[in-house]
């Protein structure tokens, strides 16, 4: 069984650029979350996707956004780069959420903005 | 809020010393559990994880036990290797959603 794929593995942008990340999940995973990870913040969490709704969002300015498709793929947007948002930008899905299911991450995206 | 605190690294060791990397946890409820751990260059993979109480994971010679009367969930392995160096995060998960709250990870370095 293929594992979470993510789009680009690597992006370099400028400020005030937008970018919009993809994540395809493990076939049969309805559950779809992303994940911020930088060297000063640690593993933050950004938002969780179940059945094209968003089910939980962390403490991040509206400038990121996401949504998910029918066959449970998830695209993150950021507008308006900042150099802050340079980060390994992890996706990870799950089965069916009902709460303490095992998270499979994929390798991630590596944003640096400039 | 609920949160993880896991020891400061980095642990540094040589092969086949023992291994204990603690992780105490705050949350309403009673969460989830898990450890995951970071190789160069990739993404996360799931350790272990224990959902309830007394619950032990384990996985490739590392255990860790969720405790709820000290609300800690500690990382052992008896003998570790080259190949385990890697930052080691504990994690917990409450209620009905999969959302994920991590401590800052712990790097660990083995030594031949």
């Amino acid at each position: 069984k293929a594992g979470v794929t993510q789009t680009p593995r690597y992006l370099i942008k400028t400020r005030g650029q937008q970018v919009t990340l993809s994540c395809s999940p493990i076939s049969g995973h309805r559950s779809v979350s992303w994940y911020q990870q930088t060297p000063g913040q640690g593993l933050q969490f950004l938002f969780e996707y179940f059945s094209e709704t968003q089910r939980n969002k962390g403490n991040f300015p509206g400038r990121f956004s996401g949504r998910q498709f029918s066959n449970s793929r998830s695209e993150m947007n950021v507008s308006t780069l900042e150099l802050g948002d340079s980060a390994l930008y992890l996706c990870a899905s799950s089965l069916p959420g009902t709460g303490g299911e095992t998270q499979y991450f994929g390798p991630g995206t590596r944003l640096l903005v400039l | 809020g609920d949160s993880v605190t896991q020891m400061e690294g980095p642990v540094t060791l040589s092969e086949e010393a023992f291994l204990t990397i603690n992780c105490t946890y705050t949350a309403t409820g009673y969460p989830s559990l898990f450890w995951y751990v970071q190789y160069p260059g990739e993404g996360l993979q799931l350790l272990l994880k224990a959902t309830k109480a007394d619950d032990k994971g384990s996985n490739k010679g590392f255990e860790a036990t969720y405790r709820k009367e000290t609300t800690s969930f500690h990382l052992e392995k008896g003998s570790v290797q080259v190949s385990d160096s890697a930052v080691y995060f504990c994690a917990l998960s409450t209620g009905n959603t999969d959302k994920l709250i991590f401590g800052t990870g712990t790097r660990l370095q083995v030594f031949p």
